[in-house]
């Protein structure tokens, strides 16, 4: 049963402390989506990976986070150094692309998320 | 940008119908719409592409105006199962990127 892999499923760690979180997507998959969700702000869009390329990053805090994928089948969310507002949960999801036009015209899968706890 | 959602929440008894809206201030070229359960990561319900197509759930419908950037998801003999937060995603922007609006509470009681 193909599903998208994060790790870890919970971290606590202390403000000034690195972060990494991991995505396995779902082989085949083209595109890769970082979301963090929070009570207050939702599901925002923070980086997103077609064919591994990063095509926005917009959402993203530029100073502290970065987002990687090194390879087909990993994509990677570095946080350094974190703050107690990084707090959250983190899905990472992958889908596919059917042409150079749309971004998505399918169905995207979600990992089970990654809960991070800052203090 | 964010889709706005309405309304923020709903409380239905089993059977009801319930309506959720969801408008952009940008250009759409696709609607998707998840739901998510507490505590669980959001499940793919639907999607809606310019031009008229829709690929998605057998027991929901959904309708996708593009001259007004709205959408709006039917729920029709609402069952228990179908309580969650439901989220529309925007595919806009030069990427096609997919913006989730803040969510929609669904609660339907025996």
């Amino acid at each position: 049963d193909a599903r998208v892999t994060q790790t870890p499923r919970h971290k606590v760690t202390e403000m000034g402390q690195e972060v990494t979180m991991r995505c396995q997507p779902i082989l085949g998959h083209n595109t890769v989506f970082w979301y963090r969700q929070t009570m207050m702000q939702g599901l925002e869009l923070l980086a997103y990976f077609r064919n591994r390329a990063p095509l926005d990053d917009s959402g993203m805090p530029k100073d502290r986070f970065s987002a990687e994928m090194p390879d087909a089948t990993l994509a990677t969310l570095k946080i350094q150094p974190s703050e107690p507002r990084d707090s959250a949960v983190y899905f990472c999801a992958s889908g596919s692309s059917t042409g150079t036009g749309d971004a998505n015209t399918g169905e995207l899968f979600f990992g089970e998320g990654s809960r991070l706890t800052v203090l | 940008q964010q889709p706005v959602q309405s309304p923020q929440a709903v409380i239905l008894r089993e059977g009801e119908d319930a309506v959720i809206n969801c408008s952009s201030s940008k250009a759409l070229y696709s609607v998707h719409w998840y739901r998510q359960k507490h505590g669980e990561a959001p499940v793919f319900l639907m999607i809606l592409l310019k031009g008229g197509e829709q690929k998605g759930h057998e027991k929901i419908s959904a309708s996708f105006n593009e001259k007004k950037q709205q959408s709006s998801l039917y729920l029709t003999a609402s069952q228990l199962s179908y309580s969650g937060t439901y989220f529309c995603g925007t595919g806009s922007g030069s990427a096609r990127q997919l913006t989730f609006g803040s969510g929609t509470q669904l609660t339907v009681l025996p």
